[in-house]
């Protein structure tokens, strides 16, 4: 089954708005991992919210997890040019298990 | 926390040859994981390894593939006969210093592409 679909599929904003993604999954979850990709780069992790946890911040990053809807958000505030890139989520099932991503979300933000 | 290192960083093969793809971790971790993304598609999960030993695969991860940790130190992923299917970004992935269950680090990938 797909974890971790993540909408919109891209975002264009002006550098300065904030930036919200929202994922969606349908298993049980352990955790939900939000990871960063630019350009032909490597996977760069950026925030970890586990399933007994509502709220998470970090820096400019505020992800949010509703187990009851099964769906997460991630918050960009103050955008930058440089935070252009490809966000993806990812779920984890069980303490140990693999890492299940969605197919990602370009966002692009615009100086 | 050291970055994960892989070689190399492109591979251009024919099909029907078989590549080997390496990752370095750092000895004295014990989880590790292999993935593949698609130009353009989702990061897809291969195979985890863990003491020394496949804790899980997925559906893609079928007899042409393999993975060693040879010298207890570099981790491979062996590829045995190339498909053009089989062209795609391949990541390698560890966790922090003995904490599974968590957050992963990842290389910064082979390119691998099948002619």
């Amino acid at each position: 089954s797909q974890q971790g679909e993540e909408d919109p599929q891209a975002l264009s904003i002006q550098e300065g708005e904030n930036a919200t993604m929202n994922c969606s999954y349908k298993t049980s979850i352990n955790n939900l991992q939000w990871y960063r990709q630019n350009s032909g780069r490597g996977l760069v992790h950026l925030i970890l919210i586990r399933s007994n946890e509502r709220e998470k911040h970090s820096g400019r990053l505020r992800v949010t997890l509703d187990t009851s809807k099964k769906s997460s958000s991630l918050l960009i505030t103050a955008s930058r040019a440089a935070d252009t890139a490809s966000y993806f989520c990812a779920t984890m099932a069980g303490a140990n298990s693999k890492l299940t991503f969605g197919k990602g979300i370009t966002l692009s933000v615009r100086p | 926390e050291p970055e994960v290192t892989q070689t190399p960083s492109h591979q251009v093969t024919q099909m029907g040859q078989e590549v080997i793809l390496r990752c370095v971790p750092i000895s004295n971790h014990l989880y590790f994981y292999w993935y593949r993304q698609i130009l353009g598609q989702k990061v897809e999960f291969l195979v985890s390894f863990y003491n020394n030993e496949i804790s899980e695969k997925s559906e893609i991860f079928d007899d042409q593939f393999s993975v060693e940790r040879p010298d207890g130190s570099n981790f491979t992923l062996k590829i045995r006969s190339t498909k053009l299917e089989d062209s795609a970004m391949y990541f390698c992935a560890r966790t922090p210093f003995g904490a599974p269950g968590g957050k992963l680090f990842f290389g910064s990938g082979t390119q691998l592409s099948v002619l």
